[in-house]
């Protein structure tokens, strides 16, 4: 089945620590995207990719980093610099304009 | 300024009854796209409805339907005959132009279904 995959589903680190997600689709997408969900808030756009070895900055990129070695693959790296790391991440990807963006199921960080 | 907003940050509904989840949005882009997004409590994102600036008709998908209008840059969601699995937080976003692949997305509404 075609979809895209986030693991771990829970995710717990010690302050100070970067901890990397992994973000996988098999759905040939050329996008894709990370954001971030704070409880009762919509979802807030990291890092974005439109093809390979190539991303952009969203609105929430300061303390996160990103990579796009392969089309299938869109690791998030939070490192010691965001200032506020628990939160649900998302990752998400698409075909091309216009259409619409197929979610992960997402990954709960907690820092401790 | 908010580029999408969602004034209802909470609805009760009676079961079998239509609803209708508020949406405005502020664009200068002729060119742009609405979604409608259910994130169940589970926290999956759900694709529910698209709307192009352009398109002609309003969209619809089974119970769902997106009432936009352009002038008032509105588009609200509307579900007919809702069900209990129709409670979850519901999410209205646009895309801009078609130089930017970024999609923008509104605070939400928690939409509670009741027996």
């Amino acid at each position: 089945d075609g979809g895209i995959t986030q693991s771990p589903k829970y995710l717990f680190r010690k302050e100070g620590q970067n901890v990397t997600l992994s973000c996988e689709q098999n759905l040939n997408h050329d996008a894709m995207y990370w954001y971030r969900q704070d409880p009762g808030q919509g979802l807030r756009l990291i890092y974005y990719s439109q093809i390979v070895n190539d991303f952009q900055k969203g609105d929430i990129a300061e303390g996160y980093s990103v990579s796009r070695e392969k089309k299938e693959s869109f690791p998030l790296t939070v490192t010691s610099a965001q200032k506020n790391p628990t939160a649900f991440y998302l990752c998400a990807s698409s075909t091309n304009l216009y259409n619409e963006q197929f979610f992960g199921p997402g990954t709960r960080l907690t820092v401790l | 300024a908010q580029k999408i907003t969602q004034t209802q940050p909470g609805m009760f509904v009676q079961e079998k009854e239509a609803v209708t989840l508020d949406c405005t949005y502020d664009t200068s882009d002729p060119s742009y796209g609405l979604f409608w997004y259910k994130q169940p409590s589970s926290g999956e994102m759900i694709f529910l409805i698209y709307q192009g600036s352009y398109d002609q008709q309003n969209a619809t998908e089974g119970r769902y339907s997106l009432n936009f209008q352009k002038a008032r840059k509105s588009a609200n969601l509307v579900i007919s005959a809702s069900q209990l699995g129709d409670s979850a937080m519901y999410f209205c976003a646009m895309r801009e132009g078609i130089q930017d692949d970024k999609i923008i997305f509104g605070k939400g509404t928690r939409l509670h279904i009741l027996p």
